[in-house]
């Protein structure tokens, strides 16, 4: 079965980095896109960044860009997400999810990592 | 950017009942739009994409509805484990966007 387990989360001061990560297993992981969302404390769901099956495409929301780098390990089936210059705003718990396919939607979610931003 | 208005924010029904949920785009995006649904300390789980296919396993009770800008999910009779928060997701363009959500609870 399709599993996909966070990993990494913590507290962290504003301005540092953090990377979280994403195991994959029961699915071809190098068959598959993959991306990030993130929800904050009791607020809703915002999509942060999308990498194509191979990695070689990545897109992110603005409010991310610059800041944010997802990358991929198809050998290690693991997704990543590199958080430079975190603030406060970026406190949320942090899913992978599995792309459905075209880049559209997400089919199978991890349970989430909490990311807190806090001096 | 697009935005996902949902309505109502909360909706408050019996078991055995049917909900009809609303959520409505700023602009069309055809008929790329999902449902998903989340339970307190879960994960998001799909529900409906394409505006009305249902994700595997998921219960024939659930449908969807709807293109360009209105879209509807619709639970005929509530079970139990149903009363949950659902979020609707448009993938027509990038960035993807959630709608606020709407609270289906226990009355």
């Amino acid at each position: 079965q399709v599993q996909l387990v966070e990993s990494g989360g913590g507290v962290v001061q504003p301005g540092r980095s953090l990377r979280v990560s994403c195991a994959a297993s029961g699915f071809r992981f190098n068959g598959y896109g993959m991306h990030w969302v993130r929800q904050a404390p009791g607020k809703g769901l915002e999509w942060v960044a999308v990498i194509g099956h191979d990695g070689t495409y990545q897109n992110y929301v603005d409010t991310v860009k610059g800041r944010f780098t997802i990358s991929r390990d198809n050998f290690k089936n693991t997704l990543y997400l590199e958080m430079n210059s975190l603030s406060a705003e970026d406190t949320a718990v942090y899913y992978c999810a599995r792309d459905l396919g075209k880049g559209k939607f997400f089919d199978y979610w991890g349970q989430g990592v909490l990311v807190t931003v806090s001096s | 950017e697009i935005v996902l208005t949902q309505s109502p924010a909360t909706l408050s029904l019996s078991p055995g009942e049917r909900a009809t949920l609303s959520c409505r785009a700023s602009q069309s995006v055809s008929n790329h739009l999902a449902w998903y649904q989340q339970k307190p300390g879960q994960a998001p789980r799909l529900l409906i994409y394409d505006a009305s296919n249902r994700a595997t396993g998921i219960a024939a009770r659930f449908s969807g509805s709807g293109s360009g800008t209105d879209f509807t999910l619709t639970i005929s009779s509530l079970e139990p484990e149903d009363f949950a928060i659902y979020f609707c997701q448009q993938g027509s363009s990038r960035p993807l966007t959630f709608g606020g959500g709407t609270n289906v609870e226990i009355k």
